[in-house]
């Protein structure tokens, strides 16, 4: 079963804009985290943002973390035509176990 | 450091064959887990091992799913006989311990197509 539901499923921007994704989530959970995924090549960890934690910050990604509202989002800045992929999150359940949501498809045109 | 190794890239196989799918962690990761991506969805946790022990299969389908890490490093997957809804991708994750912060490195996964 999926634990997150992201929003929208598909982005399509200009190079050079800003991209946010939103993620929902159903149960409390110790962590979020978001993954990327390109064309044909597994998922890469981007950031993982704590429970406690509101915001945190890795190079152009931005993650905000809004737990009264079971909510986190993704903000990609300046984006640029590799920054095109899936974009996961995930939150960790219970006993250890990684739960992904269906993912957002973005789309950088150049 | 090496990456995640998963071995085929992609398999085509008749429906009721069996299929298997091999993953090498990188070294020195003792957590290993399976996981299945249908298309346009998220990942989904078939199995976890602790060294050479499953300690998370719930979600493996054992009726026809099967799994093994011999000696807790290397593990393979099985399908036994495959049906048409097994079409996939097969993903293998490894992290260095069990743990909420613990990053998952994720291999490029097996493509699977059951005609």
């Amino acid at each position: 079963s999926q634990q997150g539901e992201e929003d929208p499923q598909a982005l399509s921007i200009q190079e050079g804009e800003n991209a946010t994704m939103n993620c929902s989530y159903k149960t409390s959970i110790n962590n979020l985290q978001w993954y990327r995924q390109n064309s044909g090549r597994g998922l890469v960890h981007l950031i993982l943002i704590r429970s406690n934690e509101r915001e945190k910050h890795s190079g152009r990604l931005r993650v905000t973390l809004d737990t009264s509202k079971k909510s986190s989002s993704l903000l990609i800045t300046a984006s640029r035509a590799a920054d095109t992929a899936s974009y996961f999150c995930a939150s960790i359940q219970g006993a250890q176990k990684l739960v992904f949501g269906q993912g957002t498809r973005l789309t950088i045109n150049p | 450091e090496a990456g995640v190794v998963q071995s085929p890239r992609y398999k085509i196989i008749e429906k009721k064959q069996p299929v298997a799918f091999w993953c090498n962690p990188i070294s020195g990761h003792n957590t290993l887990y399976w996981y299945l991506q249908n298309l346009g969805q998220g990942p989904e946790l078939l199995i976890r091992y602790e060294n050479e022990e499953a300690v998370d299969d719930s979600q493996l389908p054992k009726d026809r799913f099967s799994a093994e890490r011999l000696k807790g490093v290397d593990s393979t997957l099985k399908i036994q006989p495959a049906e048409l809804g097994d079409s996939a991708v097969y993903l293998c994750a490894s992290s260095r311990r069990t743990g909420g912060d613990e990053t998952q490195y994720f291999g490029p996964g097996t493509r699977l197509l059951v005609l």
